[in-house]
C-alpha cells in the first residue's frame, strides 16, 4: 500500500511561472518530509526538506509546505525555469523509523 | 569528486541466472541502501545496511541478497527467485542511519528475459 502518493504523473508550467508540486500521506507518524530531483540518467538529489513542527520552509526559488492536518505537502517553485525540467520525488519518514517511503514521482516540464 | 558509482548503467540477464550490481561511495557514509524503481511506483526499499557486516531487510528483499564486508562497497545480488527482477535500481548512502539526507547512484537498469 503506497504510504506516500503523488497523484500528477506530469506537469507543464511556463518559464517564470509558478510551478506547484503535491504529495499526500498516510501514515500520522511522518514527521519529516523530503523532495528529491531526477533529471535521466541520473540518481535522484536532495532539494529540500520540512519537518513536522513547521509548515513552511524555504531555499531560494523553493518553498515546501506542510499541511499536517490535511496530510499534504507541496513544493512551490518561483519562477520557474526551463532546467527545473526533471521528475520531482517526495518522501516521507517516521522518527522511530529506519527509512524513507517515496512517492512515484512527477514529471516537470518547465516551457521556455 | 566524493560520490556513489553504480555499474554497469544497464544489464541483460537470462531467467533463472543471479546477477549482481554494484555499489561503491567514497563519501565514508555508514549507512547504504538499495531501491527499487518500477513504473508508476515509487523508490521501494530492498536491504539496507547502518555498518559494516550489518544489513536489515527492507519491505521487499525476497529474492535478493546483500553483503556489507566494505564501509564503501553494498552490492546486490538478484537471485533467480526473485519472480519480476525487471526494473530500475538505485543505491543510495547517508552518513548514518537516522540521517535525512541521502545521496543517490545513478541506477543499473536490469532487464532479464
Amino acid at each position: 500500500d503506497q504510504q506516500v502518493k503523488q497523484n500528477s504523473p506530469s506537469l507543464s508550467v511556463q518559464e517564470g511561472r509558478i510551478s506547484i508540486l503535491n504529495c499526500d500521506y498516510t501514515n500520522s507518524m511522518f514527521d519529516y518530509f523530503l523532495w528529491y530531483k531526477k533529471y535521466p540518467a541520473e540518481g535522484p538529489t536532495f532539494l529540500i526538506s520540512i519537518s513536522s513542527i513547521k509548515d513552511k520552509n524555504e531555499d531560494g526559488r523553493f518553498t515546501v509546505f506542510l499541511n499536517k492536518s490535511a496530510k499534504h505537502l507541496s513544493l512551490h517553485i518561483v519562477p520557474s525555469q526551463p532546467g527545473d525540467s526533471a521528475v520531482y520525488f517526495c518522501a516521507a519518514s517516521a522518527i522511530t523509523g529506519n527509512q524513507f517511503y517515496f512517492g512515484t514521482g512527477t514529471s516537470l516540464t518547465v516551457i521556455p | 569528486d566524493g560520490g556513489i558509482t553504480q555499474s554497469p548503467k544497464y544489464l541483460f540477464r537470462k531467467e533463472g541466472q543471479n546477477v549482481t550490481l554494484s555499489c561503491e561511495q567514497n563519501l565514508n557514509h555508514d549507512a547504504m541502501y538499495w531501491y527499487r524503481q518500477d513504473p508508476g511506483q515509487g523508490l521501494r526499499l530492498i536491504y539496507y545496511s547502518q555498518i559494516v557486516n550489518d544489513f536489515q531487510k527492507g519491505d521487499i528483499a525476497e529474492g535478493y541478497s546483500v553483503s556489507r564486508e566494505k564501509k564503501e562497497s553494498f552490492p546486490l545480488t538478484v537471485t533467480s527467485a526473485q519472480k519480476n527482477p525487471t526494473a530500475f535500481y538505485l543505491c543510495a548512502s547517508s552518513m548514518e542511519l537516522a540521517a535525512l539526507e541521502q545521496y543517490f547512484g545513478p541506477g543499473t537498469r536490469l532487464t532479464v528475459t
